[in-house]
């Protein structure tokens, strides 16, 4: 099946960097790609598509300009949260759709702001 | 939006134990997936079952559309089948219709 590869794995940052998350669809091509946000013991949460060249789609009640997506080509998105707090410390995952509109994930990002 | 239901919230099994998972979904779907969550978090998806019934090993799935609901079934379980159950639905049409909605989930664990 299709490879959906995220990276990093974890990250650990000071509060008040930012942090870039990567997302690569390893054998096909994903016009469009997701990112989720999965808090402690909940389910996963949208937070915006990402249409390859051109802007992202957020869902209500997240801030565009905190979490910075980009998706500058078919096989990559990233998402950079800007100015992070310990408030942001969460699970991000990716997906990327393939040909068949099937989802495929990545394995998750653990984001740990002290 | 359309709103995914999943039952039990917690399910603990004895090791062997058969089991089965419940996923309600409000609207029409194009597409339900099932996935299960390792303790790592990797997704890792078990089935695409936007209707009829679908085997792999010990698993099995069940989606009566017309009804909106589907059944995850684990048979003879064993601790590696411990984590978190995904049932997640991408609605039939629509504005967001590529989207997938996750359900809570339902924790299992299965103890030796």
């Amino acid at each position: 099946g299709a490879v959906v590869s995220q990276h990093p794995s974890w990250v650990i940052c000071k509060s008040g960097t930012s942090v870039k998350i990567e997302c690569r669809s390893l054998d096909f091509q994903a016009t469009t790609m997701f990112w989720y946000r999965q808090f402690p013991k909940q389910s996963l949460m949208l937070m915006a598509t990402s249409n390859e060249g051109s802007k992202a789609t957020y869902e209500q009640g997240v801030e565009k300009d905190k979490f910075l997506i980009n998706h500058a080509s078919l096989t990559l998105s990233t998402l950079t949260v800007t100015s992070a707090h310990p408030e942001d410390s969460s699970f991000y995952i990716c997906s990327a759709r393939d040909v068949r509109l099937l989802p495929f994930f990545g394995q998750g990002t653990r984001l740990t702001v002290v | 939006g359309i709103q995914v239901e999943q039952s039990p919230p917690d399910l603990i099994l004895q090791e062997g134990a058969n089991s089965t998972l419940r996923c309600n979904f409000s609207d029409s779907v194009n597409n339900l997936q099932w996935f299960h969550q390792n303790p790592w978090g990797q997704l890792i998806n078990l089935f695409y079952i936007p209707s009829g019934t679908k085997q792999n090993g010990r698993l099995s799935a069940t989606t009566v559309a017309t009804e909106r609901y589907s059944l995850l079934y684990i048979s003879s379980s064993q601790t590696t089948d411990s984590g978190v159950y995904f049932c997640a639905c991408q609605p039939l049409g629509g504005a967001g219709s590529y989207q997938l909605t996750f359900g809570k989930g339902t924790k299992l664990s299965v103890i030796p």
